[in-house]
């Protein structure tokens, strides 16, 4: 079975401070992915790695910066948090296959709180 | 950008009824994707359908791919408690590596 990590499952963190959610993917997917989930709102893609040091924007990539050093590694890294960067983070990972992206998997999720 | 439009927003049902939700798009897809996402967990795919009017089965859940390609259903009968949480649809184009998701479907089940 694929099994997605998030390093935390909740997380409390300060206004200003810079906050680091680790994901890792254990079954040497090309693709990963983060997405925040907010009520109403569905899941909607930060960013988007396709390959080792290779990303792109998602839809709402503002205040958020990525890093794939490592194939099974994707962290998400909000440089300075900010109140409405309080959400649930989602990483996913997929094969990559010829028609573009396979079946995601999703980890459990990061509940993030900023005060 | 392309948006989904799921419905509806929350469902609160008794043990043992059947239960329906759609998502329809302004725009068309080539693949439609359920997920269920159980309380404090991440989305689990539970049907993925690749072609135009595809109708298909797992265990009591039936989803189908609309022949405009603009929508999908996905049912769920005989509901157990267990069945509780939300439910997304998902819409995904070839060769794209976008997928857009729905608001999602709340579900209640009272035993």
């Amino acid at each position: 079975d694929v099994k997605v990590t998030q390093s935390s499952r909740y997380l409390v963190k300060r206004t200003g401070e810079k906050v680091f959610l680790e994901c890792v993917q254990d079954m040497d997917h090309e693709n990963m992915f983060w997405y925040r989930q907010d009520p109403g709102l569905g899941l909607r893609l930060i960013y988007f790695s396709y390959d080792v040091k290779m990303k792109e924007k998602g839809d709402i990539p503002e205040g958020y910066s990525v890093s794939r050093e490592k194939k099974e590694r994707f962290s998400l890294i909000l440089e300075s948090a900010s109140t409405n960067q309080t959400s649930m983070y989602l990483c996913a990972s997929s094969l990559r296959w010829t028609g573009g992206v396979g079946t995601q998997y999703f980890g459990p999720g990061t509940r993030l709180l900023v005060l | 950008g392309q948006q989904l439009n799921q419905s509806p927003q929350s469902m609160f049902i008794q043990e043992g009824e059947d239960v329906s939700m759609n998502c329809t798009s302004s725009s068309i897809f080539n693949t439609w994707l359920w997920y269920k996402q159980d309380p404090g967990e991440g989305p689990v795919l539970l049907i993925a359908l690749y072609k135009a009017g595809e109708l298909t089965s797992n265990g009591r859940l039936t989803a189908q791919f609309g022949i405009t390609r603009k929508d999908s259903f996905l049912n769920i009968s005989a509901s157990i408690p267990s069945d509780v949480g939300i439910y997304f649809c998902a819409g995904r184009n070839t060769g794209g590596f976008k997928t857009i998701f729905g608001a999602g479907t709340r579900l209640f089940v009272k035993a």
